[in-house]
């Protein structure tokens, strides 16, 4: 199975702050990579598909890039609905699996 | 706008077999344009795919859960299910089912969940 790691696991930040996640892959993938966001109690959101494409009703604040085995998600202004928990999916290859998350809190 | 529900019990006892069902609307289960996945996240944890099928029935399961799930279709009440049978404590999650573009590729809409806790 294809291994994804997120850092930092954790990341506090304020409503106005530019913030950015990485994810990195055990192999290349391509740019087969998902980014999603998760509030406590609720289902995950896909905010970006295929390293960077945005997802229709997501905010451009909202960014990603990078291929083969290191991606980025970068938010540039945060809000306060930003604060959650941040996935990183490959479906490069059957598993998909997800990284670990990061928690996005607010400072 | 595609509205996905889970439906089931929430208490499955060790070694039985844990069923969902998702049932779909505002939109066609046998649309070409979509699979139907399941995914799970014990509580506190990250995510897992679980499997998903497409219209036509061919299902696409997580080798380390193959011997223990099936997903099955039925276009006629717009639903599909999960059965993961021989369960444990470990198999106690948050499931999620989810339309996908290709069987494990970004999965687009979610129903808000189901906790289904494995106890006796």
């Amino acid at each position: 199975d294809i291994q994804m790691t997120q850092s930092p696991s954790s990341l506090s930040a304020s409503v106005g702050d530019g913030v950015t996640i990485t994810c990195r892959a055990s192999q290349s993938i391509s740019n087969y990579l998902n980014w999603y966001h998760q509030k406590p109690g609720e289902a995950p959101k896909l905010l970006i598909s295929a390293a960077y494409s945005l997802q229709s009703g997501v905010p451009s604040r909202f960014s990603g890039s990078g291929a083969g085995t290191v991606f980025t998600l970068t938010i540039s202004s945060l809000q306060p609905e930003d604060f959650a928990t941040y996935y990183c999916q490959q479906s490069y290859s059957s598993p998909s699996t997800f990284g670990q998350g990061t928690k996005l809190e607010i400072k | 706008q595609l509205h996905l529900q889970e439906s089931g019990p929430g208490l499955v006892k060790p070694s039985e077999t844990l069923s969902l069902t998702c049932t779909v609307s505002g939109g066609s289960i046998s649309s070409s344009s979509n699979y139907w996945g399941w995914i799970r996240q014990p509580p506190g944890k990250g995510l897992e795919w679980i499997g998903s099928i497409y219209y036509s029935g061919s299902t696409y399961y997580n080798p380390s859960l193959k011997s223990r799930v099936t997903i099955s279709l039925d276009t006629s009440k717009s639903q599909f299910s999960l059965k993961l049978s021989s369960v444990t404590a470990a198999d106690t999650a948050m499931y999620y089912c989810a339309s996908v573009h290709s069987p494990w590729t970004d999965f687009q809409h979610w129903g808000q969940g189901t906790l289904v806790t494995v106890s006796s």
